[in-house]
């Protein structure tokens, strides 16, 4: 099993532009949750999906932040404008319906 | 409100000596922890689990235990070893058992391993 897949790894974008990531869960998982990670602020939930559903979007910062789930093996998290404080790694991890969660390797997103 | 923090920010022990690092949790509805490691420039990865209704669990060179009277969590690490070397996070679930829920981590602490 290849484990959750984060794309991109590194992402470096210019204030003001659209930002994706994207993540494939472990197959067979059926919660998917979204992460960011800051020196600050630590690890903080964004939003997790339970069978394609979003359940819980309180983490979101704000409207510039949307999630997606079109389907079980693939989820968006998309910022539009960016902004540098958005700076940040994002995971995102996955369940097969237990509490362990699986977490990918990250994006580390840089915002000039 | 719902918190999880931890005691120490950085722990540093010689390799062979044994680690225990600790961890506070305020919400009594919780009824599982989950302590995971994280190294550089990775994602956090899975050590070991435990539900309210065990004080204590164990697995390789690792073992947790729990005191929900104070509402503290612990990981000791046995015969620490360089790779050992990671951030360690405390993690709690309020969800009902076999639910799916959030889970709300603590700040971590660096725990460094020094030969």
């Amino acid at each position: 099993d290849a484990g959750v897949i984060q794309s991109p790894r590194h992402e470096v974008t210019e204030m003001g532009q659209e930002v994706t990531l994207r993540c494939k869960p472990i197959s067979g998982h059926n919660s998917l949750f979204w992460y960011r990670q800051t020196m600050m602020r630590g690890l903080e939930l964004l939003i997790y999906f339970n069978n394609n559903v979003p359940i819980d979007d309180s983490g979101m910062p704000e409207d510039r932040f949307s999630a997606k789930m079109p389907n079980a093996s693939f989820s968006t998290l998309k910022i539009q404008p960016s902004e540098p404080r958005d700076s940040a790694v994002y995971f995102c991890a996955s369940s097969p319906g237990a509490n362990e969660q699986f977490f990918g390797p990250g994006t580390r997103l840089t915002v000039l | 409100g719902e918190s999880v923090g931890l005691h120490l920010p950085t722990l540093s022990v010689q390799e062979g000596d044994n680690s225990i690092i600790n961890c506070a949790y305020s919400n009594s509805a919780s009824d599982y922890f989950i302590w995971y490691k994280q190294e550089s420039g990775k994602g956090p990865q899975f050590i070991i689990d435990i539900r309210s209704n065990m004080d204590k669990r164990q697995g390789q060179r690792v073992t947790v235990l729990l005191n929900k009277t104070v509402k503290h969590l612990s990981l000791q690490i046995a015969a620490t070893q360089p790779g050992d070397s990671a951030v360690y996070f405390c993690a709690e679930n309020t969800a009902p058992s076999g639910n799916t829920g959030k889970l709300i981590f603590g700040q971590g602490t660096t725990l460094q391993v020094k030969p």
